[in-house]
This record gives C-alpha cells, structure tokens and sequence, in this order.
C-alpha cells in the first residue's frame, strides 16, 4: 500500500519563507513522525505525533494531524539555507511497529 | 548526546559475498531495526527485533538475511549471499519503547558488484 505520501515531491522557497508539506496515510495509526534527511546522509527525527494529538510544536517546527482525513503537515517557519534537506512522513500502524515511509518531499530554500 | 552507530560508513563487496553489517544502538533502547534505502527510493522496513528475537520481517527479509545482538551492545544485520539488488542504504535505529520515537544511525552504503 501507498501508505504515506508526501506532496509536494519538491519545494523551492526563498530563505526566510514558510514551508509547508503535507503527507496522506491509508491505515488506522498509532503515530506518525517526521524525519530529515540530507542528500545521502542519515535519517534525523525531528518530531513524532500520536494519533490522540491534533497539532504539535518544536521549535520552528509545527505539525499538524487530521486523522478523519488520514492526513499530517510539516510547517517550517522562517526558513533558512541549512533546512535544505528531503523530508519524510514515516506512520507507526496500530497493528504493528514498523515505520511505513512516504516517498518524501524534496525542500530547497533558495538564500 | 547519545547517538546510533553505524560501522562500515561504506562497503564494497562482490556478488554471491556475505556481508555484515554493525550497529551500536542507543544504551537503554530496547527495540531495534533494520531499514533500507534503494537510491531514488521509498525507505523500507526489513525487520524489528525486541528481547533477543525477530517481532517482525517484511518480505524483503528471506532466508539470505538474519540478525543477532551477540553482546548486549551489537546489533548486526547479515546477508549471506549478496545480490546486485541489495545495493542500498541501511540503516539501523532503535526506540526505547514500541511506540516511540525510532533513532537512525548515519547508514552504511552497501554496494555489490
């Protein structure tokens, strides 16, 4: 299954913007969490999300979670050249603990 | 802060080789993984392992994979005889519970010829 799907695949923005990408789901979950990953390099969790949540904050970073809508956004204030990086839904099912990833949404933030 | 280890960063093998990879998880984090990462690809789950033994495999985890903890520290992922489309990013992580947050080592880029 498709489960966790980015949009958009790709996003350029000037360095100081806010940006925003979005991650749909198909089956029920326990949570849903975020990572970063620089070109080539490592997976960095940035925040988890549990299905009882409707919205969660760290530092710049603000998610938000819709579970009628199967849905989840990433919203990074006030943007900065180092934020360049893919971004990557990952969603825990409730019927096990393995992480199902997204596709990922590519951020370039233009200084 | 502690971190997820991942030893080699990059290994070359030929195909039909066996390869091990190494893991050193965070201390007190009891569950661990196995993900892959094809270039250009989706992340994929391969296996979780809790109290020395598998929870669970994805279908990617055949026979020609297996993994151990043989020191309490260690946390090794083998393949016994590698194939072209096993080249990939792994990546080995952890969490201190089932339904927390999972921690990823930097990966090692396995490329068989």
């Amino acid at each position: 299954s498709q489960q966790g799907e980015e949009d958009p695949q790709a996003l350029s923005i000037q360095e100081g913007e806010n940006a925003t990408m979005n991650c749909s789901y198909k089956t029920s979950i326990n949570n849903l969490q975020w990572y970063r990953q620089n070109s080539g390099r490592g997976l960095v969790h940035l925040i988890l999300i549990r299905s009882n949540e409707r919205e969660k904050h760290s530092g710049r970073l603000r998610v938000t979670l819709d579970t009628s809508k199967k849905s989840s956004s990433l919203l990074i204030t006030a943007s900065r050249a180092a934020d360049t990086a893919s971004y990557f839904c990952a969603t825990v099912p409730d019927s096990n603990y393995q992480l199902i990833w997204g596709a990922g949404t590519k951020l370039i933030i233009k200084p | 802060e502690p971190e997820v280890t991942q030893t080699p960063s990059h290994q070359v093998t030929q195909m039909g080789q066996e390869v091990i990879l190494r893991c050193v998880p965070i201390s007190n984090h009891l569950y661990f993984y196995w993900y892959r990462q094809i270039l250009g690809q989706k992340v994929e789950f391969l296996v979780s392992f809790y109290n020395n033994e598998i929870s669970e495999k994805s279908e990617i985890f055949d026979d020609q994979f297996s993994v151990e903890r043989p020191d309490g520290s260690n946390f090794t992922l083998k393949i016994r005889s590698t194939k072209l489309e096993d080249s990939a990013m792994y990546f080995c992580g952890d969490g201190l519970s089932s339904y927390n947050e999972q921690f990823f080592g930097p990966g090692t880029r396995l490329t068989v010829l």
